[in-house]
């Protein structure tokens, strides 16, 4: 079975500040990763997907993750906050790219 | 482009009742997921449609059942609702090569009271 971990269910960075999102997750084969984010009262946003072309992965809004096999991590970052960034961020995996399972959450408050 | 469009936004019921919950896909999307997100928790799969038939299912009980239209809408249907089933209830579409992964809506907001 897939699952996923998020080390960490509230982030409070400043604003300006390096975001990191961690994410582990198991999985019996080569999975699909993903990021998203959700804001008040509104539904999930594809922030990035891995699907084995390449370990550094760019998405929206100036977030990239990066895919470690050997550590089954596929941590999230953003070099530099911004107020609009404040969000649930939620990681998930499928091993087909059907099923999404997805980690707890991580709630992100950015300072001003 | 209208995105993945649910209705309706809000809903309440008591326990018991039996409810409908309506998805359109986003334009060109013929593939529609249903999830259910419990507050402060991460979503949970309940099942998947394609070509009007369902293709997985997660952990949920028979008393959750779907439908998916010639024209790729979707319903998901409760029955016998119980307290622990008031969540945001999301849809997500995508293509069938889900190249661009899923498009979720903003849900619909269920509470049983």
């Amino acid at each position: 079975a897939q699952s996923v971990t998020q080390l960490g269910s509230h982030v409070s960075v400043s604003e300006g500040a390096l975001v990191l999102l961690r994410c582990n997750y198991s999985s019996s084969v080569p999975p699909y990763l993903f990021w998203y984010v959700q804001y008040p009262n509104q539904g999930l946003q594809l922030l990035l997907k891995y699907t084995s072309a390449a370990t550094l992965v760019k998405g929206i809004n100036g977030f990239e993750a990066e895919f470690k096999k050997s550590e089954t991590s596929f941590h999230l970052t953003k070099p530099s906050a911004h107020m609009s960034d404040a969000a649930e961020y939620f990681c998930a995996v499928s091993p087909n790219d059907y099923k999404l399972s997805f980690g707890a959450g991580t709630t992100v408050t950015v300072r001003a | 482009d209208a995105g993945v469009t649910q209705s309706p936004t809000h809903l309440i019921k008591t326990r018991g009742q039996q409810v409908t919950l309506r998805c359109s896909p986003k334009s060109g999307h013929d593939t529609v997921s249903w999830y259910q997100q419990a507050l402060g928790q991460g979503p949970q799969f309940i099942f998947q449609y394609y070509e009007e038939e369902e293709r997985q299912r997660g952990n949920f009980p028979d008393r959750f059942s779907g439908h998916q239209f010639p024209n790729y809408s979707s319903e998901l249907n409760v029955n016998a609702l119980l307290l622990g089933d008031s969540a945001l209830y999301l849809c997500a579409s995508s293509s069938r090569d889900r190249e661009y992964g899923y498009t979720f809506g903003s849900g619909t907001r269920l509470t049983v009271v």
